[in-house]
């Protein structure tokens, strides 16, 4: 089953803008993690947040993390074409370990 | 170090048939995890195993099974073939598999059941 919901499923920008993508969850979380996927190949770590961190920052990338509401952000400054791709969020929990709880995703689709 | 790698990339069955996937984990990565990706059920977690057991599993019928070598190295199989199996397979690989740990995914086995 799944465990988190991105939001939106599908977003399109021009090179330059900035993309935010959203995810919710529904169940307590040791930590919350982001990937992204180019067309049907395998999950890039993007990066990883803690339960008890609110905000991370990796480059061009901003993660928040808002545990009372269950729900995370991804921020990608300053887009490229080559931030075309799928983005995931992915939950992990204590009691299941190795064991990764994934969105359906967000298309973000960068125009030149 | 090397990431983790998957064999073969690209293979072709047909129903009925079974098939083997193999996956080697970052060295010194002892935690190996499968996932199947369809357009449909997205991301589903397959099994999960450490040091050559198996610690967890998703919710998928018998004919998903798989195993884990002494060094690390980790095979699923399909028996039984159907053409719902037809999917990306994904294995991913932690040093311990703890919760505070990033998986590395590896590039995958794209499975196609004709």
């Amino acid at each position: 089953s799944q465990q988190g919901e991105e939001d939106p499923q599908a977003l399109s920008i021009q090179e330059g803008e900035n993309a935010t993508m959203n995810c919710s969850y529904k169940t307590s979380i040791n930590n919350l993690q982001w990937y992204r996927q180019n067309s049907g190949r395998g999950l890039v770590h993007l990066i990883l947040i803690r339960s008890n961190e609110r905000e991370k920052h990796s480059g061009r990338l901003r993660v928040t993390l808002d545990t009372s509401k269950k729900s995370s952000s991804l921020l990608i400054t300053a887009s490229r074409a080559a931030d075309t791709a799928s983005y995931f969020c992915a939950t992990g929990r204590g009691s299941t370990l190795g064991r990764l709880y994934f969105g359906r995703g967000t298309q973000l689709t960068v125009w030149p | 170090k090397a990431g983790v790698t998957q064999t073969p990339r690209y293979l072709i069955k047909t129903r009925g048939q079974q098939v083997t996937l193999s996956c080697s984990p970052i060295s010194g990565h002892r935690s190996v995890s499968w996932y199947q990706q369809t357009p449909g059920q997205g991301l589903q977690f397959l099994f999960e195993y450490f040091s050559e057991t198996q610690r967890n599993k998703g919710n998928f019928p018998g004919r998903f099974s798989g195993r884990q070598f002494s060094n690390s190295r980790s095979e699923m199989n399909v028996s039984t073939l159907e053409l719902g199996d037809s999917a990306l397979y994904l294995c991913a690989s932690q040093q311990l598999g703890t919760v505070q740990e990033t998986q590395y995914f590896g590039p995958g086995t794209r499975l196609l059941v004709l």
